[in-house]
């Protein structure tokens, strides 16, 4: 199957710095790429769509301003967590999706941890 | 898109056949299922995906209802290595449109 990375696997900041995770398809172009946050035993949780050359489709309660997206080409998306908090320690999940057909499945990152003192 | 039911955990014994269940009894006609897995703290794994027939790759089978209401994932001979959080999602086969994620199936395969 396609392959999706993430970078950084870990991160450790102080509260009141932002943080920036990569996400990108490796080997195919991705128009629609997905960003998940998961809780520690919980199920992941959509926080937006993120669609290359246009704006990002924010989840309701989700801050665009806080949680900045930014999908420039077909093979990068990135997730920039501005003036983090500890409340926002959580896993984060990128996915794309190869193509516009809607019956191809959504490849998954492997994840960012991302930890906030 | 439909919501899904599924077991909250379920245990097999390594070498045996894993049967996961998920109901899915108001999908609607273009929606297919989906079924996605969760190792431990890292990102969700395609399975499979099917509309109305049953469907079987090298990772798995996936048997659908007749009526579309219910269907089953398969793990033929599962391992250790398929402990796992397994997600059942039906979801309209758009291009923007993406997974909604429940409480997913717990799979402890032990020895």
């Amino acid at each position: 199957g396609a392959v999706v990375s993430q970078h950084p696997s870990r991160v450790i900041c102080k509260s009141g710095t932002s943080v920036k995770i990569e996400c990108r398809s490796l080997d195919f172009q991705a128009t629609t790429m997905f960003w998940y946050r998961q809780f520690p035993k919980k199920s992941l949780m959509l926080m937006a769509t993120s669609n290359e050359g246009s704006k990002a489709t924010y989840e309701q309660g989700v801050e665009k301003d806080k949680f900045l997206i930014n999908h420039a080409s077909l093979t990068l998306s990135t997730l920039t967590v501005t003036s983090a908090h500890p409340e926002d320690s959580s896993f984060y999940i990128c996915s794309a999706r190869e193509g516009t057909s809607g019956t191809q499945e959504q490849f998954f990152g492997p994840g960012t941890r991302l930890t906030v003192l | 898109d439909a919501k899904t039911t599924q077991p909250t955990s379920m245990d097999c014994a390594e070498g045996r056949a894993a049967n996961l269940p998920c109901n899915h009894s108001t999908i609607s006609g273009n929606e297919y299922v989906y079924w996605y897995r969760q190792i431990h703290s890292q990102g969700p794994q395609y399975i499979i995906h099917g509309l109305k027939n049953n469907e079987t790759n090298e990772m798995a089978s996936l048997i659908i209802t007749e009526d579309r209401k219910s269907s089953t994932l398969i793990l033929p001979h599962a391992t250790l290595r398929d402990t796992a959080v397994y997600y059942c999602i039906v979801r309209v086969a758009h291009a923007g449109n993406m997974l909604t994620f429940g409480g997913g199936t717990r799979l402890m395969v032990k020895p």
